[in-house]
């Protein structure tokens, strides 16, 4: 069973729309979670961490919900430049490394 | 403020060739990781390691590939006689001893 599960989309959605994207995650062990971003054939960059009170930065909203063991982003008055591949990334206590899934890949439509 | 650099950007070797690629943290970061994405492909750890330590290489194939990451100088990923199956996006991470982890722009290997 894969660590970290994502719908893969597409999500193709008109400019100022909103759009949610979730994740789950198999460990209950999982102790912190992050978005990434990543541009087609750029190296990923931090979105945001994800903390258990939820956190927002500007547009987008994340969420940690650790009994279902699921993660959300939404993202709110979508731009163009907001089409990229959303990775939500999990890191289990004790482990070194982060556990990516595989992406949601969204694009904004004029 | 320099981010995470790798080099080279691109590498192609022939089957059997050496490949050889480098990974220098941001300034202050004393924790490398790097990854492997194969196209259509999650990212997936390959090797954790501190100055002049393997710390976790749970994912590096057994074979072929080895890590290092000396006293001075870059972090060094090097795949022995490559196959095509080794072409892939190999992305470097640093981090300070906390978990957000920030990527380099990846080298990206094409075995002919």
């Amino acid at each position: 069973r894969k660590e970290v599960e994502q719908d893969p989309g597409p999500f193709n959605v008109p400019e100022g729309a909103t759009v949610a994207f979730n994740c789950t995650y198999s460990n209950s062990a999982s102790q912190s979670f992050f978005w990434y971003r990543q541009d087609c054939r750029k190296e990923p960059k931090l979105l945001m961490s994800v903390y258990s009170s939820g956190n927002e930065d500007g547009r987008f909203t994340a969420q940690l919900n650790r009994a279902s063991q699921y993660i959300s982003l939404l993202i709110r008055d979508s731009k163009l430049s907001d089409s990229a591949t959303y990775l939500c990334v999990v890191n289990v206590a004790g482990a070194n490394n982060l556990f990516f899934g595989t992406g949601t890949r969204l694009t904004v439509i004029p | 403020n320099a981010g995470v650099m790798q080099n080279p950007r691109h590498l192609v070797r022939r089957r059997g060739q050496e490949a050889r690629l480098r990974c220098s943290p941001m300034k202050g970061h004393s924790h490398v990781y790097w990854y492997r994405q194969l196209p259509e492909e999650g990212l997936k750890f390959m090797v954790y390691l501190q100055k002049e330590n393997i710390i976790d290489e749970s994912g590096m194939p057994k074979e072929r590939f080895s890590a290092e990451f000396p006293k001075e100088g870059p972090s060094i990923l090097r795949i022995q006689q490559v196959v095509r199956g080794d072409s892939a996006a190999y992305f470097c991470a640093s981090s300070p001893p906390v978990y957000e982890q920030y990527f380099g722009p990846g080298t990206r290997l094409t075995v002919t």
